[in-house]
Formats: structure tokens, C-alpha cells, sequence
């Protein structure tokens, strides 16, 4: 089983459309969330950062559940430049607790936003 | 604002050749990263340094080494290159003194191996 696992996907929905995607991570003593873009052969872009409060920015929201280890991202009115693979990135110690900085990847899903 | 750069962005070479990747973390940052990401997959973390010492280990092959140098820059060797080694390779830095954790790649060097 994966550390970081998402909806397989992929995600097509019309221009202006609500799209919702899930996590689920396995590591407990993971610290921080992140949600990353990334375009065909392009970096890992950096989304936003996920809180157990909540966080939002703009058409873009982040929920993060401890408790059931669970991170979602909600898109609002979709654009066709939100088409991407969206990552579920967690960040945690490692099995030693001795250090703290690797990012564990999720599979991604792969959203394509059409007119 | 300044971002994370990588050189060569393209490299071809051939089986059990050398090769070295480099990476000029953003300014002010003292964490770097290396991650491959093969064809259809995600990232895979590879090695990491904070403040010029190897601070995590991840799935990096004996045939590759890195360090940070002095000015932060990083490169990674690898030697002995295999075909199976293909793939893009990103860089990433962040600023673990600033508390955030949060992690800013380069666009990337892709590596082909013949």
C-alpha cells in the first residue's frame, strides 16, 4: 500500500464546474500537507500548503482530518488552465523520527477542465 | 523572485558513463533535495542536505553521491549509468529555518541514458 494514496481519476468536467479531490495518508506522525500541481514535464509547482483549520485561497480550498489521516482539495469554477495532475504531498519524520523534510508523493490525479 | 535553478536541463548518456546534475537552491535557502521522477510516475525522494550536511537518505542508488557546497549549491554524481536511471530529475529547496517546510523545485534536468 502506498503512504499517500488519491483518487485514481482522471477528473474531466466543463469550465466552471466544483471538482473535489481526496487523500488519504498512512504515515500518523506526518507534520505537513501540501497540494502540488504539475503540468505534463514540468516541476512539482506548490499549491498550497494544507491546515488542520482549513485554508483557503481563492477558487481553491484545503481541508486536512488528523484524526481519519484525510486531505481534500475543492476547486471552485473551473478554468482551463486548472487542467494538471494535482499531487497529495505529505511531509513527515521518517521511521527513526530522527529526521524531517521528505516529501512522499501520491499518485496524483489528472484533472482536465474542458469549454 | 528568484527560483530554484538546475543544470544541464537536458542530458544524453550513454550506459556506464558519469554524470553530474546541478542545483542552485533559491537564495537564503539552506535545505536541498533531490528527487527522480520516471516516465508515468511520481516523484521518488532521493537524498537531502541541510546546511551542507546529508540530513535524510531516501531510495538513491551506491552508484550515486551528492553534497552541498559551501554557497548551498548541490550536485548529484552518478556513475555507472544505467538505462533504468532515465527520467527526470527536480531539485527542490526550502528555507527549514523559516519553519515552513514547505519545498520550491527547479524545472528539472532530463536524463537519457542509450
Amino acid at each position: 500500500r502506498k503512504e499517500v494514496e488519491q483518487d485514481p481519476g482522471p477528473f474531466n468536467v466543463p469550465e466552471g464546474a466544483t471538482v473535489a479531490f481526496n487523500c488519504t495518508y498512512s504515515n500518523s506522525a506526518s507534520q505537513s500537507f501540501f497540494w502540488y500541481r504539475q503540468d505534463c514535464r514540468k516541476e512539482p509547482k506548490l499549491l498550497m500548503s494544507v491546515y488542520s483549520s482549513g485554508n483557503e485561497d481563492g477558487r481553491f480550498t484545503a481541508q486536512l482530518n488528523r484524526a481519519s489521516q484525510y486531505i481534500s482539495l475543492l476547486i471552485r469554477d473551473s478554468k482551463l488552465s486548472d487542467s494538471a495532475t494535482y499531487l497529495c504531498v505529505v511531509n513527515g519524520y521518517n521511521a527513526g523520527g530522527t529526521s524531517y523534510g521528505k516529501l512522499t508523493f501520491g499518485q496524483g490525479t489528472i484533472l482536465t477542465v474542458h469549454p | 523572485a528568484a527560483g530554484v535553478i538546475q543544470s544541464p536541463r537536458h542530458l544524453i548518456k550513454e550506459k556506464r558513463e558519469t554524470a553530474t546534475l546541478k542545483c542552485y537552491p533559491i537564495p537564503r535557502h539552506d535545505t536541498v533535495y533531490w528527487y527522480q521522477q520516471g516516465p508515468g510516475q511520481d516523484p521518488q525522494f532521493l537524498i537531502s542536505f541541510y546546511e551542507k550536511m546529508q540530513s535524510d537518505k531516501g531510495s538513491i542508488p551506491d552508484r550515486f553521491s551528492a553534497q552541498q557546497f559551501s554557497d548551498y549549491h548541490s550536485e548529484l554524481n552518478m556513475s555507472s549509468l544505467e538505462l533504468g536511471d532515465s527520467a527526470l530529475y527536480f531539485c527542490a529547496s526550502s528555507s527549514r529555518g523559516a519553519g515552513t517546510y514547505e519545498q520550491y523545485f527547479g524545472p528539472g534536468t532530463r536524463l537519457t541514458v542509450t
